[in-house]
């Protein structure tokens, strides 16, 4: 089993639509949470971050993070063509300096999402 | 403005060969990674360091090396390539440890 799950999709919505993506893990010594984006043939650019567990939005975005059921969450509002991508969670540990997890991310497999007009 | 390039885009290479792939970031971010992304798997850390002369094994770094020299480069070298290693490769830095990592734009490699 791998430590962070995320649903490959592909997952096809209209213009406006309410997008749900999302990431369970089973290492509890994580965290950090993030999301990143990635459009086809780029890197990866960060979308939101955040420590903990809570809630935290940004414009269109919201990121939701339950440690207790090691469940987090993009929510993305009024989703528009441009949104369309690749959307991959990572998370870390603080961790101890040299310890086994200290600094390295944990990525899940990516979300295909595709926006229609 | 500071970035973080990667070269070449594009390689092909014949099995056997030595590659390697170059990563350069004119942040001064001490921590530099480099992943391997491939379908079904996303992104998996092959090699990391926090530091000049400081170099670390991440998960899938069989067959894989890298060496610091300087805080800006983190060359990634294929001993000798197999068609296993045909993948596209990021390069990513951060300042801290708990920072965002910001990715290259990424190195797309075929053994043949």
């Amino acid at each position: 089993q791998k430590e962070v799950e995320q649903d490959p999709g592909p997952l096809s919505v209209p213009e406006g639509a309410i997008v749900s993506l999302n990431c369970t893990y089973s290492n509890s010594a994580f965290q950090y949470f993030m999301w990143y984006r990635q459009y086809s043939r780029k890197g990866p650019e960060l979308l939101m971050y955040t420590y903990s567990s809570g809630n935290k939005e940004d414009g269109r975005f919201t990121a939701q993070v339950d440690k207790s059921s090691k469940y987090i969450s993009l929510f993305i509002r009024d989703s528009q063509p441009s949104d369309s991508a690749t959307y991959l969670c990572a998370m870390t540990s603080r961790g101890g300096a040299g310890g086994t997890s200290y600094g390295k991310l944990t990525f899940g497999q990516g979300t295909i999402l595709t926006v229609h007009p | 403005d500071a970035e973080i390039t990667q070269s070449p885009r594009h390689k092909i290479t014949e099995t056997g060969r030595q590659v390697t792939l170059a990563c350069h970031q004119t942040w001064n971010h001490n921590n530099m990674f480099w992943y391997r992304q491939d379908l079904g798997h996303g992104l998996r850390l092959i090699h990391y360091s926090y530091g000049v002369q400081d170099t670390n094994k991440g998960e899938v770094s069989d067959g894989y090396s890298v060496s610091r020299s300087n805080t800006e480069d983190l060359p990634l070298t294929l001993e000798s390539a197999a068609s296993s290693q045909t993948s596209v490769y990021f390069c990513a830095s951060s300042r801290d440890i708990q920072e965002t990592q910001y990715f290259g734009p990424g190195t797309r490699l075929l053994v043949l």
